[in-house]
């Protein structure tokens, strides 16, 4: 079945370090890939989204994700992390399941950088 | 602001009763779809409806339904609650029917009691 990992379930980082949150998806057909984030008590926005071309994209507030397809990953970087950037990240992969297509999210990402 | 609004924000209820949870979309997006969001299964698709019809299903238990308006908004109705339904529902929304980029509400917080 379709699925996408987070490895890192809680990561916790000084101010101005730099993030790679990581990100696997297990699907052997076109996918459409995002990153989602979630601010404490607030709904999802989208940070940034791969559907074609250059693989590496570049987000909102400094985020930028990098897509190789040969390692089904695309994970999300910043090289210098705010303490406004603590938040929940999912990353999210829309693929074509049952004759549609579904956007389905991994277990996200809990980021806490102290000041 | 994503243009998605949900209603209510809150929501206290007793086991075995029913609720409605209600979404509007953004200006001109015809897709609604609905998510639960839980500590123990994280954020999982439940129902998608695209200009009033069902689009796709996910993991929607048939205690639940949804039904998309001719003005577009969606209701997502849950009935016989159990503990276990205590969630964030969120609704999203996208102009097409494939669910390339999706916008959020700011979700309905159901406590079961």
């Amino acid at each position: 079945a379709q699925s996408v990992s987070q490895h890192n379930h809680h990561v916790i980082l000084s101010e101005a370090a730099s993030l790679e949150l990581g990100c696997n998806y297990s699907y052997g057909g076109t996918v459409n890939l995002f990153w989602y984030v979630q601010y404490p008590g607030q709904h999802l926005q989208l940070l940034l989204k791969y559907f074609s071309g250059d693989p590496l994209v570049k987000g909102i507030k400094g985020f930028e994700a990098e897509f190789i397809k040969s390692k089904f990953s695309f994970n999300l970087r910043k090289p210098s992390v705010q303490w406004s950037d603590t938040a929940e990240y999912f990353c999210a992969v829309n693929a074509k399941m049952d004759s549609s297509y579904k956007l389905i999210f991994g277990s996200g990402t809990r980021l806490l950088v102290r000041p | 602001d994503s243009g998605v609004t949900q209603t209510p924000k809150h929501l206290i209820t007793a086991t075995g009763q029913r609720v409605t949870l209600r979404c509007s979309p953004r200006s001109g997006d015809l897709s609604v779809y609905w998510y639960q969001q839980s500590l123990d299964q994280g954020l999982q698709f439940l129902i998608q409806y695209y200009n009033g019809e069902e689009r796709a299903k996910g993991n929607i238990l048939e205690r639940f339904s949804a039904q998309q308006f001719p003005d577009l908004h969606s209701e997502l109705n849950l009935s016989s609650l159990e503990l276990g339904d205590s969630a964030l529902y969120f609704c999203a929304s996208s102009v097409g029917q494939e669910s390339y980029e999706q916008y959020f509400g700011p979700g309905t917080r159901l406590t079961v009691t």
